[in-house]
């Protein structure tokens, strides 16, 4: 069974950091690009980064670009987003979630659509 | 940046209704870079259709998709209990720039 589970999350100031974790297991990890979608408290999903099977490629939305970074690590299963210079705008439950067609991701080479999803972590930033 | 516009915003049905949500582009996509999701209140969204119509692994034969070009469809054809939830479109044409619709909420009448 295909399980995403996420932690890290919590309360920051603006201006913070933060570092969130998704540990991966089910599949072959090293197989699927993977993802950070965020969804504001009430608001809609919006998709925040990717990460190509194997972290040779990247792509962040506009809103994160140059403040956050995601990584992984193949060996640990693992799937990783370092938040930096966090803003109130920022605050939103973040769900890591898996590329669903890993040929398709191979052809484009960029994130398609999202098969699995981990269950969230929230973050607020807040003083 | 394709804009996906959903509508209506919501729509409140009975148990074995069906439920038409909309999903319009603000350019032409393939059929191949759109998918939809449900999300029920504090749960992680689920993929529904993608490639505009091709079901998800488990999921049942009453959600169907549909469209081309600009406009595409999510038909649910009799609703049951669970299926009342919130519903996404997705285009990942444009990837790595893809976007979310605005959901649609489908509610209990």
């Amino acid at each position: 069974e295909v399980q995403l589970v996420e932690s890290g999350g919590g309360l920051v100031q603006p201006g913070g950091s933060l570092r969130l974790s998704c540990g991966a297991s089910g599949f072959t990890f090293n197989n699927y690009g993977m993802n950070w979608v965020r969804q504001a408290p009430g608001k809609g999903l919006e998709w925040v980064s990717y990460i190509s099977s194997s972290g040779r490629r990247i792509y962040d939305a506009d809103s994160v670009r140059g403040r956050f970074t995601i990584s992984r690590d193949n060996a640990k299963n693992s799937l990783y987003l370092q938040m930096n210079s966090l803003r109130a705008e920022d605050t939103a439950l973040y769900y890591c979630a898996r590329d669903a067609d890993p040929e398709m991701a191979t052809i484009l080479n960029s994130p398609n659509y999202f098969d699995y999803w981990g269950q969230g972590t929230l973050v607020t930033v807040s003083s | 940046e394709i804009v996906l516009t959903q509508s209506p915003g919501s729509l409140s049905l009975s148990p074995g209704e069906r439920a038409t949500l909309s999903c319009r582009a603000s350019q032409s996509i393939s059929s191949n870079f759109l998918a939809w999701y449900q999300q029920k209140p504090g749960q992680a969204p689920r993929l529904l259709i993608y490639a505009a119509s091709s079901r998800a692994t488990g999921i049942p034969d009453r959600f169907s998709g549909s469209g081309s070009g600009t406009d595409f469809t999510l038909t649910i054809s009799r609703l049951e209990p669970e299926d009342f939830a919130v519903y996404y479109c997705q285009q990942f044409v444009s990837s790595p720039a893809l976007t979310f619709g605005g959901g649609t909420k489908v509610e209990s009448k």
